[in-house]
């Protein structure tokens, strides 16, 4: 059982390029997020999905894009890269059990804009 | 709204001395805590979670916590600190009404010396 999978793990990229932050998982969770982790700032939500097809933004959602065509899949895309999108980004699936299922978090993508 | 402040950013303790990490939150409607753990370069995962059932949570590795209502708090103790409990700790709040959203606390890094 993988769990949440990200892929890349780490990334490089220069100002004004595109990229796409893969995430899958493989327990049928209806609900899954992205989120960016800066020093001292904690996880920010960045955008939602509640099952496919559905999407919703999150607290900081400026300059990313998402879809959820399968349950499995919710990639993240960076349509132009900016050195403020400079972080940590998890992926986290969720169960059914609403609010008080625990998330199940990737081992994250590192990713540096220069 | 909601919202969680963990208290210490930092907190250093000997191997074998109590844990203490503080955490206060704020919520509209009753709501549902956690506590995760970031070991470096690594996801999220769950020590305890708190849904309206016994105030007093045990979790993972030794870990328990206390929902005090009155106090706002749900603090995260450990009687005996562990060389691998070294770490960063994260508060969440969520709750009826917030959605799917949940409220990350800053991070408490625990530091753990011989």
């Amino acid at each position: 059982n993988a769990g949440v999978t990200q892929t890349p793990k780490f990334q490089v990229l220069k100002t004004g390029q595109s990229m796409t932050l893969q995430c899958a998982q493989d327990m049928n969770h209806e609900y899954m997020s992205w989120y960016r982790q800066d020093p001292g700032m904690g996880l920010r939500l960045i955008h939602y999905s509640v099952g496919a097809g559905i999407t919703d933004q999150g607290e900081v959602p400026n300059g990313y894009n998402v879809s959820r065509s399968t349950t499995e899949d919710f990639p993240l895309r960076l349509l132009s890269a900016a050195p403020s999108q400079t972080s940590v980004y998890f992926c986290a699936s969720r169960g059914t059990g609403g609010l008080n299922s625990p998330l199940h978090f990737g081992n994250g993508t590192r990713l540096t804009v220069t | 709204a909601q919202s969680v402040t963990q208290l210490d950013s930092h907190v250093s303790v000997s191997e074998g001395t109590p844990v203490l990490l503080r955490c206060n939150y704020s919520s509209s409607y009753s709501p549902s805590l956690f506590w995760y753990v970031q070991h470096p370069n690594k996801g999220l995962q769950l020590l305890l979670k708190y849904t309206s059932a016994a105030t007093l949570v045990k979790g993972i590795n030794g870990f328990e916590a206390e929902f005090k209502k009155s106090e706002t708090s749900f603090h995260l103790t450990k009687p005996s600190a562990h060389m691998s409990d070294a770490a960063e700790y994260f508060c969440v709040v969520t709750s009826q009404g917030s959605g799917y959203a949940l409220n990350f606390g800053k991070g408490t890094s625990l530091l753990v010396t011989p």
